[in-house]
């Protein structure tokens, strides 16, 4: 497609519940990364793949945070039993260069609100 | 290890004056910059980018930056205001090698445009 999509647009989840979030990049993009973006702050780096292989996932704030881009193109983040520390806009990037290098197209984000 | 500190999370300027918008950075090896404007409810788009070429970047919708290593600064400018640039602004850092493609994001700056 022509731009980053992610889906759903809002979320709410109630304390407990697992969600998948979804990421489609732009076509031919090699690197993919998520980033948490609480209220008020600066997106934070949760993990990046090259391709399906994911390089990094330092980020990801809990082992409940789990990531998969298994044939190299959509992703998706799911976070298990969710609390309500993770309520944030989760941000998908994507970049045509490996490691993100020059930059990237970001998404317009999914707003997960855990009540 | 790599950090971003923006001076003032708001910054209120008339229509027609001078933005600048502060940033300065941390970082152990010549770094590249960025800076992304985010509107309400979207993902964060690309202004301008710092990659060792020539220190004066300029960007999109008449934004530009200067890098500065011995003040470790990458303010952002825009010699006049317009209604449309009222928007969030987020100073990033990157290094490039290894798995360090993910960007360290400043905590961004909220401009306000004054008719």
């Amino acid at each position: 497609g022509a731009g980053v999509s992610q889906s759903p647009r809002y979320k709410v989840a109630k304390r407990g519940q697992d969600v998948a979030l979804r990421c489609d990049p732009i076509s031919g993009h090699v690197s993919l990364f998520w980033y948490q973006q609480a209220l008020g702050q600066g997106p934070e780096f949760l993990t990046y793949f090259q391709n399906e292989a994911q390089l990094d996932k330092s980020g990801l704030p809990s082992d409940r945070f789990f990531a998969e881009r298994p044939e190299g193109s959509v992703s998706t983040l799911k976070i298990q039993r969710t609390q309500q520390e993770d309520s944030a806009v989760y941000l998908c990037a994507s970049s045509i260069r490996r490691q993100g290098v020059g930059g990237y197209t970001f998404g317009s984000g999914t707003r997960l609100t855990v009540v | 290890a790599q950090s971003v500190t923006q001076l003032g999370s708001h910054v209120s300027v008339s229509e027609g004056a001078l933005v600048l918008l502060r940033c300065n950075y941390s970082s152990s090896v010549p770094p590249y910059l960025f800076w992304y404007v985010q509107y309400p409810n979207q993902g964060l788009q690309l202004l301008l980018k710092y990659t060792s070429a020539a220190t004066l970047v300029k960007g999109i919708n008449g934004f530009e930056a200067e890098f500065k290593k011995s003040e470790t600064s990458f303010h952002l400018t825009k010699p006049s205001a317009h209604m449309s640039d009222a928007a969030e602004y987020f100073c990033a850092v990157s290094l490039y090698g290894g798995s360090q493609g993910n960007l360290i994001f400043g905590k961004g700056t909220k401009l306000s445009v004054k008719p």
